[in-house]
């Protein structure tokens, strides 16, 4: 079992819908998580970091954690075609060290 | 510098040449770490400098990689005898310490290796 599971989608979404993206963990130590969004042919930028269960918002963005599930998602209110990309769901090993999911390529449709 | 730099940004060589990508990380970062990324995948974990020092190269797939950074700062991932499965997008990226806090870490636009 991969310690970070996403499906790989692609995520179709209409212009203006909210894209709901989730992130399955298997080890329960976690305490970490973050989300990055790659374009195509780009680096990974991060978008936002979790911590505690939770919601944690920011703009149109919005994380959330239930680590009795051991889950985290993204949800991306008003999907605009520019949000199209991957996003990768990270969790934070050690100090120093991400664990990435394989990412969800998401489209959002103009 | 502004970001992190990775050259050459596209690589491509044949069947057990050796090559060399560079790194340059952000002035001041203490930190740098390698990934790879192979197509239809997440990042994963190659190695990790704090300064001169590789602190943990556990993610180094065999011993045909390597990597340095003599001085702190830029650091060169060497990979000899290259095969067709080495051929990846390979980021580097940099961080003030070797703490993830709030803002992860700044990732290089990367180097695509391809093996032909």
């Amino acid at each position: 079992q991969k310690e970070v599971e996403q499906n790989s989608g692609p995520l179709s979404v209409p212009e203006g819908a909210i894209a709901s993206l989730n992130c399955t963990y298997s080890d329960r130590g976690s305490q970490s998580f973050f989300w990055y969004r790659q374009y195509s042919g780009k680096s990974p930028e991060l978008i936002m970091s979790i911590y505690s269960n939770g919601d944690k918002e920011d703009g149109r963005f919005t994380a959330q954690l239930n680590k009795a599930s051991q889950y985290v998602s993204l949800l991306i209110r008003d999907s605009q075609p520019s949000d199209s990309a991957t996003y990768l769901c990270a969790l934070y090993s050690g100090t120093y060290k991400y664990i990435f999911g394989t990412g969800t390529r998401l489209k959002v449709l103009a | 510098g502004a970001g992190v730099s990775q050259t050459p940004s596209n690589k491509v060589t044949e069947k057990g040449k050796y090559v060399e990508l560079r790194c340059d990380p952000i002035s001041g970062h203490t930190a740098l770490y390698w990934y790879r990324q192979s197509l239809g995948q997440g990042p994963e974990f190659l190695i990790y400098f704090q300064g001169t020092g590789a602190a943990d190269d556990s993610g180094l797939p065999n011993d045909r990689f390597f990597a340095v950074r003599p001085e702190g700062s830029v650091s060169t991932l060497k990979i000899q005898r290259t095969e067709r499965g080495d051929s990846a997008v390979y980021l580097c990226a940099s961080s003030l310490t070797g703490q993830i806090n709030n803002y992860g870490y700044t990732f290089g636009s990367g180097t695509r290796l391809t093996v032909v």
